[in-house]
């Protein structure tokens, strides 16, 4: 069954640092994958997707993710850090008709 | 402006008691999905549907029920045979057709508080 993982329950950076968040998925076939983007009582929106297409993929408000099948991973990455950008994210894949997501990251950004 | 309604957001219920939450979309998607989150387990499966008078479970059906008896609504209802239902819900579309196959949209959730 495919899966993903997501390292790190919690991260947390400063106003304007690196933003990494890690994701690593297993698959036996190309993979759809997907970051989305939850903020606090709210439903998830989705911030990009790969679908072979590209490995670099750009998503929305900065961030992107670099698709490597070497390392079965998925990493979403932002060079600068904004205060909005707290909130949980998911990395998630797609087999047929069912979604598998991880169990989330939640992004603090420190003043 | 095309998208997913829930309703109600914040909900409450007394042990015992059946609640149904309303999902509808304007987006002419075909499959609907339900999922629960709690804190650190991310989205778990419901139910889903991928066609007007059909649908099948997710992985944790027990205690709910679906219908899907029109393709823009969805409603879960949760019963009293759910043994822990306080949870945030959460009710989502995707297209399968066209170019843009993939990617569920969510609707704001339903928070579902039992007393």
């Amino acid at each position: 069954a495919q899966s993903v993982t997501q390292l790190g329950s919690h991260v947390s950076v400063s106003e304007g640092a690196l933003v990494l968040l890690r994701c690593n998925y297993s698959s036996s076939v190309p993979p759809y994958l997907f970051w989305y983007v939850q903020y606090p009582n709210q439903g998830l929106q989705l911030l990009l997707k790969y679908t072979s297409a590209a490995t670099l993929v750009k998503g929305i408000n900065g961030f992107e993710a670099e698709f490597k099948k070497s390392e079965t991973s998925f990493h979403l990455t932002k060079p600068s850090a904004h205060m909005r950008d707290a909130a949980e994210y998911f990395c998630a894949t797609r087999s047929g008709n069912q979604f598998y997501f991880g169990t989330g990251t939640s992004l603090t950004v420190i003043p | 402006d095309g998208g997913i309604t829930q309703s109600p957001k914040y909900l409450f219920r007394k042990e015992g008691q059946n609640v149904t939450l309303s999902c509808e979309q304007n987006l002419n998607h075909d499959a609907m999905y339900w999922y629960r989150q709690d804190p650190g387990q991310g989205l778990r499966l419901i139910y889903y549907s991928q066609i007007v008078n059909d649908f099948q479970k997710g992985d944790i059906a027990e205690g709910y029920s679906v219908s899907r008896e029109k393709k823009e609504s969805f409603p879960l209802t949760v019963t009293s045979a759910q043994k822990n239902p306080t949870a945030f819900y959460l009710c989502a579309s995707r297209t399968r057709q066209g170019a843009n196959t993939g990617e569920l949209f969510f609707g704001e959730g339903s928070r579902l508080t039992v007393l």
